[in-house]
């Protein structure tokens, strides 16, 4: 069974549309969630970081972890072609000293 | 702001060659990592490092991988016999370690290697 499991598109969606990128996990070990960006060829840049339940937002972001279900989302408001790039989720346990990557989610936002 | 640097940007190689990734990490910070991602795969951790030595590895961190912090800012990967598999993106992070302090980790912007 796989750590970390993210679909990985593509989705492409039209320039203000609201975007949901979505990851489910399997260990119950894992406290810390972040999300990442990643443009072509180039390092993830961290867009998102939380280690509860809940929300957090971070202006046309928004964070959503549901530990009861092993699912955590990434919401985008206000989609804007700039925002084209792949999304990767990544999880560690307490100490952060291993993260667990997704596959991914490729997203074009189409002006 | 920040950031983690890594040299060089792109590396080329034979296959049986010696290579060294090197990687510049945000200062002071304690703990420091290298992932790597062959083209369309996943980001997969290889290495993590504190206090000068390994503090964890995965399977892919075989005999043929070592890791050293030559001086104070330096961090460095080592291939000794490239084979044609290790051909991916190098991707080293850095984390704090420091109470109070945002935790998690920051990554550079890679260094592909091409081995022939």
């Amino acid at each position: 069974q796989k750590e970390v499991e993210q679909d990985p598109g593509p989705l492409s969606v039209p320039e203000g549309a609201i975007v949901s990128l979505n990851c489910t996990y399997s260990n119950s070990a894992f406290q810390y969630f972040m999300w990442y960006r990643q443009y072509s060829r180039k390092g993830p840049e961290l867009l998102m970081y939380t280690y509860s339940s809940g929300n957090k937002e971070d202006g046309r972001f928004t964070a959503q972890v549901d530990k009861s279900s092993k699912y955590i989302s990434l919401f985008i408001r206000d989609s804007q072609p700039s925002d084209s790039a792949t999304y990767l989720c990544a999880m560690s346990a307490w100490d952060f000293n291993k993260f667990y990557f997704g596959s991914g989610t490729k997203l074009n936002v189409k002006p | 702001e920040p950031e983690v640097t890594q040299t060089p940007s792109h590396q080329v190689t034979q296959m049986g060659q010696e290579v060294i990734l090197r990687c510049v990490p945000i200062s002071n910070h304690l703990y420091f990592y290298w992932y790597r991602q062959i083209l369309g795969q996943k980001v997969e951790f290889l290495v993590s490092f504190y206090n000068n030595e390994i503090s964890e590895k995965s399977e892919i961190f075989d005999d043929q991988f070592s890791v050293e912090r030559p001086d104070g800012s330096n961090f460095t990967l080592k291939i000794r016999s490239t084979k044609l598999e290790d051909s991916a993106m190098y991707f080293c992070a850095s984390r704090s370690g420091v109470a109070g302090v945002l935790e998690t980790q920051y990554f550079g912007p890679g260094t592909r290697l091409l081995v022939l």
